[in-house]
């Protein structure tokens, strides 16, 4: 099993600039996660689906996150416009199960805007 | 307020020497306690889950417990690949979110 798959692995933008992150579940999982990690605030729950449907997307900080996920094996979160504070690791996790599952996380996004 | 607190922030330790980390919380109705490990650069690698006080799990060299109150991950004779980010997330009752703490930082010298 290839695992989460999550791309770019780095990205560098200009403040203004839009981002989108891409995500691959693991085959066979029904729920999707993203979080942000920062050394301020540690790894932070963005937004949940659960086969393919936003359930929770409390997290996201503002108008200018959304995500999408438009089938069982791709989702995207995706940022317009950017700014400095958002540079942080976005990760993407899937679980077989419900949120009391175990999650299973991918290498994550390295985002830097300048 | 935080849900979770983890201590200490960091932990150094020399390899063969045991010691424990600390997983506080707060919440009501726990339905699940986590711990993962990071390494550098890499996401969060899954190690054990615990669900009612009193429950126990080992793994090679590491030993999860769980009280109504908090957790513990015992290192026992630790080795330098042990070096990691050791993470503790819950669940709570009537929540669908993994609230995580800001983690511990261990690193086992030779």
């Amino acid at each position: 099993d290839a695992g989460v798959i999550q791309s770019p692995r780095h990205e560098v933008t200009e403040m203004g600039q839009e981002v989108t992150l891409r995500c691959k579940p693991i085959s066979g999982h029904n729920s999707l996660f993203w979080y942000r990690q920062t050394m301020m605030r540690g790894l932070e729950l963005l937004i949940y689906f659960n086969n393919n449907v936003p359930i929770d997307d409390s997290g996201m900080p503002e108008d200018r996150f959304s995500a999408k996920m438009p089938n069982a094996s791709f989702s995207t979160l995706k940022i317009q416009p950017s700014e400095p504070r958002d540079s942080a690791v976005y990760f993407c996790a899937s679980t077989p199960g419900t949120m009391a599952s175990t999650q299973y996380f991918g290498p994550g996004t390295r985002l830097t805007v300048l | 307020e935080d849900q979770v607190t983890q201590s200490p922030e960091a932990l150094r330790l020399q390899e063969g020497e045991s010691s424990s980390l600390n997983c506080s919380y707060t919440v009501s109705g726990l339905r699940g306690l986590f711990w993962y490990r990071q390494d550098p650069g890499k996401g969060p690698e899954f190690l054990f889950t615990l669900y009612s006080a009193g429950e126990e799990k080992e793994k090679e060299r590491l030993k999860a417990t769980l009280t109504k109150k908090e957790s513990f991950l015992h290192i026992t004779a630790p080795k330098p690949e042990d070096s990691a980010t050791y993470l503790c997330a819950v669940i709570q009752g009537g929540s669908e979110k993994l609230v995580f703490g800001k983690g511990t930082k261990l690193t086992v010298n030779p």
